[in-house]
């Protein structure tokens, strides 16, 4: 089935370092992916949609100059978290789709933990 | 908010005992998907079900749709330890073509 390859699992950076996070879909090309966050006992919260080639699409109240979001290819997008803070420590989960979800539904990747210092 | 519901928030059962979580949204949908999560993992899809359709089954799971009540369930029988993890449910409908999730239900599954 389609997977979504997401690193790094976990990451501990500084604050006021950068963080890139990178989803690659492996066996499918992903024109758009989501990108989520979700914090302690809580649901997914839509942070941007990306689209290949394009500029991303930022839910309201999600600073763009902040997340920036890469989608340079149909199997590549990434999420650079820029000067972190330690309230930016959360869980970000990304999830890549051809437009609609098949009985499969969506592919997420596997998270990555972040947790600034 | 179009952020569904799932009840209950958390469940503790025995295994071999059935576990069942219910959803409720309140917008219609075109379908409504399952999902379950390891504690700090990704998600792993479970069921799509169609708005219509009635009822769906995989495995020792069942899912269940009424969209005149705007709910769903999901029922895993004969539960097993390797079952815990949270439930989540989650519609289509986003304005980026994205899914929306309710809370999820963490299920515990004793041995």
């Amino acid at each position: 089935g389609a997977v979504v390859s997401q690193h790094p699992s976990r990451v501990i950076c500084k604050s006021g370092t950068s963080v890139k996070i990178e989803c690659r879909s492996l066996d499918f090309q992903a024109t758009t992916m989501f990108w989520y966050r979700q914090f302690p006992k809580k649901s997914l919260m839509l942070m941007a949609t990306s689209n290949e080639g394009s500029k991303a699409t930022y839910e309201q109240g999600v600073e763009k100059d902040k997340f920036l979001i890469n989608h340079a290819s149909l199997t590549l997008s990434t999420l650079t978290v820029t000067s972190a803070h330690p309230e930016d420590s959360s869980f970000y989960i990304c999830s890549g789709g051809t437009g609609a979800p098949s009985n499969y539904g969506y592919t997420f990747g596997s998270g990555t933990r972040l947790t600034v210092v | 908010s179009q952020q569904g519901e799932e009840d209950p928030q958390a469940l503790s059962i025995q295994e071999g005992e059935n576990a069942t979580m219910n959803c409720s949204y309140k917008t219609s949908i075109n379908n409504l998907q399952w999902y379950r999560q390891n504690s700090g993992r990704g998600l792993v899809h479970l069921i799509l079900i169609r708005s219509n359709e009635r009822e769906k089954h995989s495995g020792r799971l069942r899912v269940t749709l009424d969209t005149s009540k705007k709910s769903s369930s999901l029922l895993i029988t004969a539960s097993r330890a390797a079952d815990t993890a949270s439930y989540f449910c989650s519609k289509d409908g986003g304005s980026q073509g994205n899914l929306i999730f309710g809370k999820g239900t963490k299920l515990s599954v004793k041995p």
